[in-house]
């Protein structure tokens, strides 16, 4: 398979406890990025990378979470004390954008369900 | 903050009828996009608009750009069992200088009575 890929599809944890989702992007895609997506919502913009540097963070995302992609590769989306409010479904997506054009098509992976008791 | 809206938020036919959804951007959009969620799915770009009064078709579906950049719509003719899902609007401002941060609409979850 040579889609976008997360791991764990689903994570159930306890309130305060700190938790880490991977994404493994197609391989030859240069952006990642990673979205958060509630009941009833479209998904909202997290973070992105391109390549291993960090360009945006939303104001929605609080010093609780951080995002890595050391290599340029894979990406990690870690979230520490974790509140109920963090339930949702945590959705990476990769493209591959070039200087030369305009158009971007990102793919998402089927993403991480987070529950927080 | 750049606000993406997007009606009906739910809609149901019967299989053959066809189907409109619309979205609205407050602020003018560089580029938006269409995608589709199945339940329990994640998003599916479907395609991309970039050119104001752009008119794109892909089979049974049409999607339009208006003429100020801050308004779309995707139509289904003949709706079909297969169509059913979420189909979400996304868009990003002009102030972007390229195309990431994309801001979703709430989706228009289309059901089809077979």
């Amino acid at each position: 398979d040579t889609g976008v890929s997360q791991d764990p599809r689903h994570k159930i944890t306890k309130r305060g406890q700190n938790v880490t989702f991977r994404c493994d992007p197609i391989s030859e895609h240069n952006r990642l990025y990673w979205y958060r997506q509630t009941l009833g919502q479209g998904p909202e913009f997290l973070t992105y990378f391109q390549n291993e540097a960090q360009l945006e963070k939303s104001r929605l995302l609080s010093d609780r979470f951080s995002a890595e992609r050391p290599k340029g590769s894979f990406s990690t989306l870690e979230i520490q004390r974790t509140e109920q409010g963090d339930s949702a479904m945590y959705l990476c997506a990769s493209s591959l954008i070039s200087y030369l054009r305009l158009a971007e098509k990102p793919f998402f992976g089927p993403g991480t369900r987070l529950t927080v008791l | 903050g750049q606000q993406v809206m997007q009606i009906p938020q739910y809609q149901h036919v019967q299989e053959g009828e066809d189907f409109t959804t619309y979205c609205n951007s407050s602020t003018t959009l560089s580029n938006i996009q269409w995608y589709k969620q199945r339940p329990g799915g994640h998003p599916v770009f479907l395609i991309q608009l970039v050119k104001s009064g752009e008119v794109k078709k892909q089979k049974r579906l049409t999607f339009q750009f208006g003429e100020a950049k801050k308004n779309s719509s995707l139509h289904i003719t003949a709706t079909q069992t297969t169509d059913v899902g979420t189909y979400f609007c996304a868009g990003t401002d002009r102030s972007g200088g390229s195309n990431y941060k994309l801001t979703f609409g709430k989706g228009t979850l289309l059901t089809v009575n077979p």
